[in-house]
């Protein structure tokens, strides 16, 4: 079975910091994905990756598959940014996902 | 993007009575549909997989008979909570994987909060 590790499990950033949260897992794994959750309890899907490096506006996931890590950053945090980030594996051949326990970021204006 | 809905998002119900909570993908076919359970300040648990058309598997330790899950059609999954108990409030989130998209992308419900008074 899949490890997946967080760290921080915690970090308070001020805003317009750069922030660095980041994922580990034990297994080769078939994709890994980074989710957002904020306090009214939805899941939003940020990141799909299955190698390399992909960016969306502010937010940047990149991946080794060698040393089976992952890194999710935030450019020029906001406030909003403030939520649960979760990262998740799927192993090859399942669809189904492993979480880690998530990263509480809170950006304080 | 892809959208799934859950309806209620919020539900509140008497012990010992029934739940459905419906998870629908609005704009894409969902052959497999997840159900998750999550715990305040802890991370989601996978409690069943739905496949359209045939019998949900459930994860180890998930009772298959107080959580009915039908998938009746490439959009529609319902979780219904059997004889609720205080101890099955929870959040509740689905997810659906579209059978044209991505291998592995998975697509997230709102949730359900699910209060057993």
């Amino acid at each position: 079975k899949n490890e997946v590790e967080q760290s921080p499990q915690n970090l308070t950033a001020q805003e317009g910091e750069f922030i660095t949260i980041n994922c580990s897992y034990s297994v080769g794994i078939s994709a890994l994905h980074w989710l957002q959750q904020h306090p009214g309890g939805g899941i939003v899907s940020l990141f799909m990756l299955s190698s390399g490096k992909k960016k969306h506006g502010r937010l940047i996931a990149t991946i080794n598959i060698q040393e089976k890590h992952s890194s999710l950053h935030i450019t020029a945090s906001h406030p909003r940014d403030s939520a649960v980030y979760i990262c998740a594996v799927t192993g090859a051949g399942s669809y189904q996902l492993t979480f880690g326990k998530g990263t509480k970021l809170s950006v304080i204006p | 993007g892809a959208v799934v809905s859950q309806h209620p998002s919020r539900v509140i119900c008497k012990s010992g009575t029934s739940v459905k909570i419906e998870c629908r993908s609005l704009d894409f076919q969902a052959t497999t549909m997840f159900w998750y359970r999550q715990f305040p300040k802890k991370s989601l648990m996978l409690m069943a997989t739905s496949n359209e058309g045939s019998k949900a598997t459930y994860e180890q330790g998930v009772e298959k008979d107080k959580f009915l899950i039908n998938h009746a059609s490439l959009t529609l999954s319902t979780l219904t909570v059997t004889s609720a108990h205080p101890e099955d409030s929870s959040f509740y989130i689905c997810s659906a994987r579209d059978l044209a998209g991505e291998a592995h992308e998975q697509y997230f419900g709102p949730g359900t909060r699910l209060t057993v008074t």
